[in-house]
Formats: structure tokens, sequence, C-alpha cells
């Protein structure tokens, strides 16, 4: 059964910093991962979505590696802003087609 | 476009009654679409697949007699918590799978249930 994690469980960080969340996940047998953001009592934001075959995807100010062999992925935050706090979602998609959501990192930036 | 809606956004109902929570595509025909629940500062947990003019496929722990869910057409799913319970009380979440994909999922904004 999949298993994911995420650390740490909660960040805070004054602005301008550089940041790294972190996902592992149990069965390296999967088919994509994915991070989402979510804002308090809302739902889900895609920010990236990464294949197996792929290793790392970029927007913006975000990047996301994937290590499948090592189950692992990390997501950069460059130059972090206020805007930027919420909860930080890392989902693995098996190949049962169903996501497993990691528990989640809840970020805050300070101003 | 790929645009998922949930109604209502968020309802408050009486223990013993039951509610009915809906998630639509906008803008595309779903042919499966993903039932998660999610406790507060808590991660989201499927609870149910369901697949249009099929019955539904539950997780494991998840009481398909107390969570009704319906896919009657490929733009439409319902979830019907019947008999509802304090504990019930969640942010319920639906993901919707275009026709013709084998991975994608869009989500909805979530339906947060309060039972009092």
């Amino acid at each position: 059964k999949q298993e994911v994690t995420q650390i740490p469980a909660a960040l805070s960080v004054p602005e301008g910093e550089n940041l790294v969340l972190n996902c592992s996940f149990t069965d390296s047998a999967i088919y994509n991962l994915q991070w989402f953001r979510q804002d308090p009592g809302k739902g889900l934001t895609s920010l990236l979505l990464i294949q197996s075959s792929q290793r790392e995807q970029t927007s913006g100010r975000l990047n996301a590696s994937l290590d499948k062999s090592s189950g692992r992925s990390t997501l950069y935050i460059a130059a972090s802003q206020p805007g930027d706090s919420a909860t930080y979602l890392c989902a693995v998609m098996n190949y049962g087609q169903n996501f497993v959501f990691g528990p989640g990192t809840r970020l805050s930036v300070l101003p | 476009g790929a645009v998922v809606s949930q109604h209502p956004s968020w309802v408050i109902c009486k223990s013993g009654t039951s509610v009915k929570i809906e998630c639509r595509s906008l803008d595309f025909q779903a042919t499966t679409m993903f039932w998660y629940r999610q406790f507060p500062k808590q991660s989201l947990m499927l609870m149910a697949t369901s697949n249009e003019g099929s019955k539904a496929t539950y997780e494991q722990g998840v009481e398909k007699d107390k969570f009704l869910i319906n896919h009657a057409s490929l733009t439409l799913s319902t979830l019907t918590v019947t008999s509802a319970h304090p504990e019930d009380s969640s942010f319920y979440i639906c993901s919707a799978r275009p026709r013709g994909s084998s991975y994608e999922q869009y989500f909805g904004p979530g339906t947060r249930l309060t039972v009092t």
C-alpha cells in the first residue's frame, strides 16, 4: 500500500527566503507525482505535475524534482512571498490511477 | 477549461438528516469522478471512485450505505451523506477525470459539511 509522507509538517520563514519542501513515498511504481497548494477552507490548486519518466518541472519560482528510485520529491520555492502562505500537498498517482496524498506542509511566509 | 464545481460550498445540517453534495464538470465529460474527505489539519483521503453508469467503488472503511454515490451522467456525480452525525463533519472534495484521459484529475472547490 502506497504511503506518502511530507517533511516538515509546518514551516515558518521570513519573506525572501528560498525553501524546500520534501515528499517521500514508499512504492516507486508510480504513474506521476503532483504538487498542490491548498488555502484554508479551499480546494486544491495544481502547481506542478511530474510524470514518472521526468526528473523535474519548473513553473515561475517553483521547481519540483522527482527521484523515483529513492521515492522522493522536493518542491523548491524561490524568493518566498507572504502570498505563498498555504498548505502544500504532495500526491502520488499509482498505476491504479488513484491519488494518494501526503499530510501536507503548512507554510507561513512572514512579511 | 477543465472546471469542476461543487454545490453547496458549505452546509449545516442536524444530526440524523441526510445531505446531498453535487459535483459537476462544467466544460468536459467525466467518465470517472472521485470523492475525497478531509478532516481539519489532515490530508485528503479517497472515499470512493465512481464511474458513469455503474456502481461506485468504495475504499476500505468507508460505509457505502452511509455515503451514497450516484454518477448518473457524464457531468454530474452526487454524494449523499445519510443519517449524518457530528463525526461526519468534514470537508468533502470531488475530482473529475476527463473522458479519454488515463490520469488527469481536476478538483472541485470543496464542500464544508457541519453536522450539529
